[in-house]
C-alpha cells in the first residue's frame, strides 16, 4: 500500500501571503506512462472535497492561479501564491498510481490568522 | 455536472442498508464512478470503484465481501450496498466522478451513514 504522509498538520497563514504543504509518497508516483498520479483536493468547512490539481502541477477547471503544484517522484509541493480567507479548509493529497486503490494522505488544514 | 447522493440513515450493527448516487449532467455511461467516505471529524477514506461499464469493480480491504458496489447505465445511478455494517462504517460517504483515470473529480455532497447500538 502506497501511504501518503502530509506536512504540516496544520498551517496559520496571514491574508496575502504565501503558503506551501507538502506531501510524500512511499514510493514513487511516477507510471511507466509518463505521468505522474498525484492529486490535491481542497475540503473548506462544511463542503464535500473540490479537486484543485491532478497529476501534480495541472489547474483544475476553475481554480484560481494563485494555486500551484509541483515535485516529482516521492515529494510534492502545493503552493498557495498569496492566501486568500477562501482558501481556508483541509487541503489533501491523493495517489492513483496504485490503481484501483486510492489512497488519501491525511491532510493539512489551513487557517487565517 | 451534478451527483446527488440519498439513502443515508442510522441503522445497528450487522444490518444492511444501500446507498444511491444519481447522476446528471454527462454522459454517466462514460465515466468510471467512485465511492469515497470521511468518518466524523477524519480524513477522507477511498472505498470503492467501477468502470464506466460495470464490468469491473474494486474495494479497499476492510469492506471486501461486505460492500458491493454497482450501477445502472440506463438511469444514471450509481449504488453501494453495504451489509453486516459495523460501527466503524460511520461515515458520511460521498460519490464521485473521474476526471480520467479513475481520479475523482466531481463530488456530490454526501449522506451519513450511522451504524449504532
Amino acid at each position: 500500500e502506497t501511504v501518503m504522509t502530509q506536512t504540516p498538520l496544520s498551517l496559520s497563514v496571514t491574508p496575502g501571503q504565501p503558503a506551501s504543504l507538502s506531501c510524500k509518497s512511499s514510493q514513487s508516483l511516477l507510471h511507466s506512462d509518463g505521468k505522474t498520479y498525484l492529486h490535491w483536493y481542497l475540503q473548506k468547512p462544511g463542503q464535500p472535497p473540490q479537486l484543485l490539481i491532478y497529476e501534480v502541477s495541472n489547474r483544475f477547471s476553475g481554480v484560481p492561479d494563485r494555486f500551484s503544484g509541483s515535485g516529482s517522484g516521492t515529494d510534492f509541493t502545493l503552493t498557495i501564491s498569496r492566501v486568500e480567507a477562501e482558501d481556508v479548509g483541509v487541503y489533501y493529497c491523493m495517489q492513483s498510481i496504485n490503481l484501483p486503490t486510492l489512497t488519501f494522505g491525511g491532510g493539512t488544514k489551513v487557517e487565517i490568522k | 455536472v451534478r451527483l446527488a447522493e440519498s439513502g443515508g440513515d442510522v441503522v445497528q450493527p450487522g444490518r444492511s442498508l444501500r446507498l444511491s448516487c444519481a447522476a446528471s449532467g454527462f454522459n454517466f455511461h462514460n465515466y468510471a464512478m467512485n465511492w469515497i467516505r470521511q468518518a466524523p471529524g477524519k480524513g477522507l477514506e477511498w472505498v470503492a470503484l467501477i468502470t464506466y461499464d460495470g464490468s469491473n469493480d474494486y474495494y479497499t480491504d476492510s469492506v471486501k465481501g461486505r460492500f458491493t458496489i454497482s450501477r445502472d447505465n440506463f438511469k444514471d445511478t450509481l449504488f453501494l450496498q453495504m451489509d453486516s455494517l459495523r460501527v466503524e462504517d460511520t461515515a458520511v460517504y460521498y460519490c464521485a466522478r473521474e476526471l480520467s483515470g479513475y481520479t475523482p473529480a466531481y463530488w456530490g455532497q454526501g449522506t451519513l451513514v450511522t451504524v449504532s447500538s
